[in-house]
Parts: structure tokens; C-alpha cells; sequence
């Protein structure tokens, strides 16, 4: 069994700020670990995986993750926010066959922008 | 590559009736897709697997027999909805994965979403 908790629903940052975004999953395998952008009435964007190679993973748009065994996290940041940033983010882990293999989607954090 | 469409975008049907969502892998052989839902503000989740030439693989409460899964083809498949009441007004979208070589296996494209409204 798998599962994801992403921590607040909804976050909220001003432009130029830190972005953190956290993620906690449960996995009874190794698991394989995501991050999705959604923006309005749109489809999901891969923003980075993890796939057991290193533990900092670089994304697009200047976003990065670390996992972190010991804790069963793997938070998403960026630097420095920008307004275009502002969407849902979603946290998905993924176990390596079988039926672990499907995607198991957190509740998702709103990131709000401001100036 | 590995680019994944959907139709249509938006959708509105009159209680009682059906109606089919096209996915489709435009760049690429799916042999697998899965068919998500979502409800407003609220996360995906998983309704089905749709396996080319097989059947679908339903999640637990989902019926098969409302939302039926067709997946004839390695770059098509289909999810319509049956006898659509206004419970069913919701966000689907689905997903591929690319197995060719070179693409990791377990990654999933999305396609854009369709958005269903039931009258």
C-alpha cells in the first residue's frame, strides 16, 4: 500500500520568496516519487521524479526536491517565486511493479503568489 | 515526444444519456493508459488501467458497467460514460506511458482533461 499527505492545502508566498511545498508518502516498496503542476482546467505537467539516483532532483521552471529516507519526505522548493508559479501542485508516489506501480496522487497545495 | 490529447475539451450532456472521451498517444504506442477523475479543488484519482487489446482493470468502487474502457488500439483509448447523471459532472483526464526505449517505463503523460457537465 501507498499513500501521500501533502501538508496545507493551500500556500501562499510573495513573489521572490522561498517556496516549500511538502510532501510526506508511505510505501511498503522503494517507491518512485513525483511532482505535478496543475494550472486551471488544464492536464498535469511533470515538474521532476525521483527514481532512486540521487536524492536532490532538479525540475523545470527552477523547481528541485530532495528525498529523504529517514523522514519519508521529498518537499519540493524554489529559490525565489514567480508569479507564473501560481497553480495546484501535486505529490505523487509510485512503487516499482506491479500494482505499486500505479500513481497514488496526494490532496494537492494551492500556491498562491503575491506581489 | 510522447504528447497526449484528448477529446473533446469540454463536454455538456442531458441526463440519461452517453457520451465518449477520446485519449489519445499522438507521438507514441501506449500500451498502457489510465483513466483519472477529479472533482473540484480536490486531487485525481485513479478509475481505471486500460491495457491495448485487453480489459480494463477497474479500481475498487468504480463501476464498470457506467464508465466502460475500450483501449482497441496502442494509441487510442475511450472512457463513456453511461446513462450520465449529474453526479458524474466531474474533470477526467487521462494518461499514457511511453515504452520506448529510452523513456522510463513508469513515467505517465497526461492528456489535457475533459470536462463533463451533466444536465
Amino acid at each position: 500500500a501507498q499513500s501521500v499527505t501533502q501538508l496545507g492545502s493551500h500556500v501562499s508566498v510573495s513573489e521572490g520568496a522561498l517556496v516549500l511545498l511538502r510532501c510526506n508518502y508511505s510505501s511498503s516498496v522503494p517507491p518512485y516519487l513525483f511532482w505535478y503542476v496543475q494550472y486551471p482546467n488544464q492536464g498535469l505537467q511533470l515538474l521532476l521524479k525521483y527514481t532512486s539516483a540521487a536524492t536532490l532532483v532538479k525540475g523545470i521552471n527552477g523547481f528541485e526536491a530532495e528525498f529523504k529516507k529517514s523522514e519519508t519526505s521529498f518537499h519540493l522548493t524554489k529559490p525565489s517565486a514567480h508569479m507564473s508559479d501560481a497553480a495546484e501542485y501535486f505529490c505523487a508516489v509510485s512503487g516499482v511493479t506491479g500494482t505499486a506501480s500505479k500513481l497514488t496522487f496526494g490532496t494537492g497545495t494551492r500556491l498562491q503568489v503575491t506581489l | 515526444g510522447a504528447v497526449v490529447s484528448q477529446h473533446p475539451s469540454r463536454v455538456i450532456c442531458k441526463s440519461g444519456t452517453s457520451v465518449k472521451i477520446e485519449c489519445r498517444s499522438l507521438d507514441f504506442q501506449a500500451t498502457t493508459m489510465f483513466w483519472y477523475r477529479q472533482f473540484p479543488k480536490q486531487s485525481l484519482m485513479l478509475m481505471a488501467t486500460s491495457n491495448e487489446g485487453s480489459k480494463a482493470t477497474y479500481e475498487q468502487g468504480v463501476e464498470k458497467d457506467k464508465f466502460l474502457i475500450n483501449h482497441a488500439s496502442l494509441t487510442l483509448s475511450t472512457l463513456t460514460v453511461t446513462s450520465a447523471h449529474p453526479e458524474d459532472s466531474s474533470f477526467y483526464i487521462c494518461s499514457a506511458r511511453d515504452m520506448r526505449q529510452g523513456h522510463w517505463a513508469y513515467e505517465q503523460y497526461f492528456g489535457p482533461g475533459t470536462r463533463l457537465t451533466v444536465t
